[in-house]
């Protein structure tokens, strides 16, 4: 089955730098990838997703980059703000159930 | 605007009743799953379905039951609840054939 999981339960960020979110995967049979953020006390709200055949896919100051290679993937946000502060998932896409397998979350926080 | 809700926001119940989480979609989305969350293991799927009669088992079942009889509502049951469904419980929603799902605003439930 699919396995997700995240590099690191929390990151501290400086307001105004850049942060990058980490994912490992297991199943190289994975072919579609999201990123979710969750706030306290609120459902995760879609932000980017990704399929297999790219490597990189961009949105409004985030960016996400797969490397099939080593079955990771990254989340990026450019100046981050403080209204960033939340937990970023990311769930994979494959299994024979074809469901999406969450990770276990990064809790970004941003000081001041 | 199409939302998805949920009801109750919380939840407490003691071991051994029945309890019903109502979700409900103005989306008109085919597809309804439920997941819950605890700490240290992300989402996991309980039951999910594809459309109106549709119902399906997820990684973590047993103990739930859903029933679908129209496309926007996926009512789930603890059919005797236990301290172990103590979680915080969201509802998902996508179109047929997309992957995105959208989320609601999570019921948490204590269960003493």
């Amino acid at each position: 089955g699919e396995s997700v999981g995240l590099h690191l339960p929390t990151l501290s960020v400086q307001e105004g730098d850049n942060s990058i979110i980490n994912c490992a995967y297991s199943n190289s049979a994975s072919d579609y990838f999201i990123w979710y953020k969750q706030e306290s006390g609120k459902g995760p709200q879609f932000i980017i997703d990704i399929r297999s055949n790219m490597d990189k896919r961009q949105g409004q100051r985030v960016t996400v980059l797969l490397n099939k290679t080593v079955k990771h993937l990254s989340l990026q946000i450019a100046a981050t703000q403080p209204g960033d502060s939340a937990v970023y998932f990311c769930a994979g896409l494959g299994g024979s159930a074809r469901q999406l397998t969450f990770g276990s979350g990064t809790q970004l926080t941003v000081l001041p | 605007d199409a939302e998805i809700t949920q009801s109750p926001r919380h939840k407490i119940t003691e071991t051994g009743r029945q309890v019903t989480l109502a979700c409900h979609q103005t989306w008109n989305h085919n597809n309804m799953f439920w997941y819950r969350q605890d700490l240290g293991h992300g989402l996991r799927l309980i039951h999910y379905s594809y459309g109106v009669q549709d119902t399906n088992k997820g990684e973590v079942s047993d103990g739930y039951s859903v029933s679908r009889s129209n496309t926007e509502d996926l009512p789930l049951t603890l059919e005797s609840a236990a301290s172990s469904q103590t979680s915080v419980y969201f509802c998902a929603s996508s179109e047929s054939g997309v992957w995105t799902q959208y989320f609601g605003p999570g019921t948490r439930l204590l269960v003493l």
